[in-house]
């Protein structure tokens, strides 16, 4: 089973470039979400979709934007990149909306902007 | 906001010892659910145990449990006989609607 696959998974940009980071997942789950990681910050959350054709912003969504193209995929999109986005992003999926089951992370988009 | 503090930043244990990883939480919530991930270097986040706040009872699985003080907002993990494997770091996570997470403790385990 691949779980949460993401593409690609590193990635050099120049500043005013843009970008768009895949996700899709196959284990049939509901809800997606789209984090970065910084170091000393721990994993912090940009958008989300609980459901198919729904988005909503996380803590930190500026500079962002998300599509839910279907069920399965989840698509992160910096328009205009600038060096404070150089992260670690990760996606995630789970089933249902209770908030007792885990997310499942996929592997991790290492992005730097220059 | 929900915050999570890990005020360890990095750990070390000793093959086959025991090991607690701190973390507490702040919340107006009563009923939430607590998690801890482990990250090794391949970046992949695990789920190592997870525990709802209705329940008294500390979750264990296998070599991991966890010590949750309601009243205090305080969930701790502890690695019992500590394998090299369990070399990562470890993030604490809180989850009402979203998920809130801890900055991580590095954990190093001496052969």
């Amino acid at each position: 089973n691949a779980g949460v696959t993401q593409t690609p998974k590193f990635q050099v940009l120049k500043t005013g470039q843009s970008m768009t980071l895949q996700c899709a997942q196959d284990m049939n789950h509901n809800s997606m979400y789209w984090y970065r990681q910084d170091p000393g910050m721990g994993l912090r959350l940009i958008y989300y979709s609980a459901s198919e054709g729904t988005t909503d912003k996380g803590e930190v969504p500026n500079g962002y934007n998300v599509s839910r193209l279907n069920k399965r995929e989840f698509s992160l999109r910096l328009e205009s990149a600038a060096p404070s986005q150089t992260s670690v992003y990760f996606c995630a999926s789970k089933t249902g909306t209770k908030s007792n089951q885990p997310q499942h992370f996929g592997d991790g988009t290492r992005l730097s902007i220059l | 906001a929900q915050t999570v503090t890990q005020s360890q930043p990095e750990m070390s244990v000793q093959e086959a010892e025991t090991v607690t990883l701190s973390c507490t939480y702040d919340t107006s919530e009563s009923d939430y659910y607590l998690f801890w991930y482990k990250q090794p270097p391949s970046r992949q986040m695990i789920l190592v145990i997870r525990q709802e706040a209705y329940k008294q009872q500390n979750a264990t699985e296998n070599r991991f449990s966890v010590n949750f003080q309601k009243a205090a907002k305080s969930f701790s993990l502890k690695i019992s006989d500590s394998q090299l494997g369990d070399a990562a770091m470890y993030f604490c996570a809180y989850r009402r609607n979203d998920m809130r997470f801890g900055a991580g403790t590095r954990l190093t385990v001496k052969p």
